[in-house]
């Protein structure tokens, strides 16, 4: 089945030890999407890509980087990892940018844990 | 600037009970989408619905129903009949025309108890 999946579900760093998450999709999508989630609350738009080019949401710290080498892929590199980024993030695709009823498709998510 | 409300944080019922989730927005746009998703324990957003602006008429899937009223800017999600697998978190959000991207509620969390 066509599905975005994301690699590890489940995350363990140290504070300030770089951490990086990954997203694969095998849906073909022209744009990729970063959401940070916290406990109890909503999703939060960090980043995305549509095809190769990098839309960076204007509250998103610098600490969060990403890249996307290919249709398939795409990373999400956490820098120097504090406590308040204890999260679980959130990649999802859709086949077009944001066009009035385009669905987002997600993955399971990463849950990152800061020690 | 856009704004989704879903003031019911929790809402605990016993199986075979109705439900419904509230969600109000607020947008300038005249053109907007509106959507639910669901978040069960393993964490991945599964869409339920879609609406545009223009289309109000309610919608009936099995055992879920929506309820779309531009009068009042709400958009309500309503499951009949519940089941213990209904336990999961419930996001409304939004697309304005003008803006690409969703603007998610602050989520309804769903226990539904055998």
């Amino acid at each position: 089945d066509a599905m975005v999946i994301q690699n590890p579900r489940y995350q363990v760093t140290q504070f300030g030890k770089p951490v990086t998450l990954s997203c694969s999709q095998t849906l073909n999508h022209n744009v990729m999407y970063w959401y940070q989630q916290k406990s109890s609350q909503a999703p939060k738009l960090l980043f995305h890509y549509y095809d190769k080019d990098f839309n960076n949401e204007a509250d998103t710290p610098d600490n969060f980087q990403s890249r996307r080498p290919n249709t398939s892929f795409c990373f999400l590199d956490i820098r120097s990892p504090g406590l308040g980024d204890a999260a679980m993030y959130l990649c999802a695709t859709s086949r077009v940018r944001g066009q009035g009823l385009s669905v987002l498709t997600f993955g399971a998510g990463s849950r990152l844990t800061v020690l | 600037a856009q704004k989704v409300t879903q003031a019911q944080t929790e809402i605990s019922v016993v199986e075979k009970e109705d439900v419904t989730l509230d969600c109000v927005y607020e947008t300038r746009d005249t053109t907007y989408y509106l959507f639910w998703y669901k978040q069960p324990p393993s964490g991945e957003l599964v869409f339920l619905i879609r609406r545009n602006s223009f289309d109000e008429q309610n919608e009936i899937s099995g055992r879920y129903s929506w309820n779309f009223q531009k009068s009042t800017s709400s958009f309500n999600f309503t499951i009949t009949a519940s089941q213990v697998v209904d336990s999961a978190v419930y996001f409304c959000a939004l697309r304005g025309d003008a803006g690409n991207m969703l603007t998610f509620g602050g989520g309804t969390r769903l226990m539904v108890k055998p």
